[in-house]
């Protein structure tokens, strides 16, 4: 079936960088963009950027720019989100996701189980 | 950047009442590019509605959405027990970025 599967929990120290994998499974990996959502404890969702695994374009929100880079591997179907330099208000739950491919919709329609960062000394 | 505010922050019901759900942006946003995502504990967002009124694959029609410009609604035609949950808006704007609102608890 249609699924993203992604890596597991991490805790990092601040400072430091974390790297978190998304797998695709049952559609065409280079056919959709992929997008990575966060959601700190108790918040809602704050999308991060979009990768499209086409072609490598990416974008990002102005918040995260410089700090997160997206990467796609399309030989094992799989994106990755690497965010340094970690501070305390990174700890999260970081999601990827899969944009729709309905014509004219900007929306995100399959969603990974979700990675738990946790920042701490 | 365009905002998107939520409310009631917390809508206390009971299964079979109907609910409402607002989301308002700070300006315009194009019908085709507003979206509605559940969220159960523990869960990733689940798609509901797209292009404002669409239901996404599986949607259960008691989920109806509406709006145009700068106010969108959400509507539960008859609660269920599985309805309980967090309800997100979000915009897709026109310098290619994405908003969530702060959402909508629907609880007991």
């Amino acid at each position: 079936q249609v699924q993203l599967v992604q890596s597991g929990a991490e805790v990092k120290k601040p400072g430091a960088s974390v790297k978190v994998s998304c797998k695709a499974s049952g559609y065409t990996f280079t056919n959709h963009y992929t997008h990575w959502v966060r959601q700190a404890p108790g918040q809602g969702p704050v999308w991060m950027g979009w990768i499209n695994p086409n072609t490598g374009n990416t974008k990002f929100a102005q918040k995260f720019q410089g700090r997160v880079t997206l990467i796609t591997d399309t030989s094992i179907n799989t994106a990755y989100m690497e965010l340094n330099n970690l501070r305390f208000d990174d700890t999260a739950v970081y999601y990827c996701a899969r944009e729709t491919t309905i014509i004219g919709v900007r929306a995100f329609d399959i969603w990974g189980q979700g990675t738990l960062v946790t920042v701490s000394s | 950047e365009i905002v998107l505010t939520q409310s009631p922050v917390t809508l206390s019901s009971s299964p079979g009442e109907r609910a409402t759900l607002s989301c308002r942006a700070s300006q315009s946003v194009s019908s085709s590019d507003l979206a509605w995502y559940q969220q159960k504990p523990g869960q990733a967002p689940r798609l509901l509605i797209y292009r404002a009124s669409s239901r996404a694959t599986g949607i259960p029609d008691r989920f109806s959405g509406s709006g145009s410009g700068t106010d969108f609604t959400l509507t539960i035609s008859r609660l269920e027990p599985e309805d309980f949950a967090v309800y997100y808006c979000q915009q897709y704007g026109s310098s290619q970025t994405f908003t969530f609102g702060p959402g909508t608890k629907v609880d007991i």
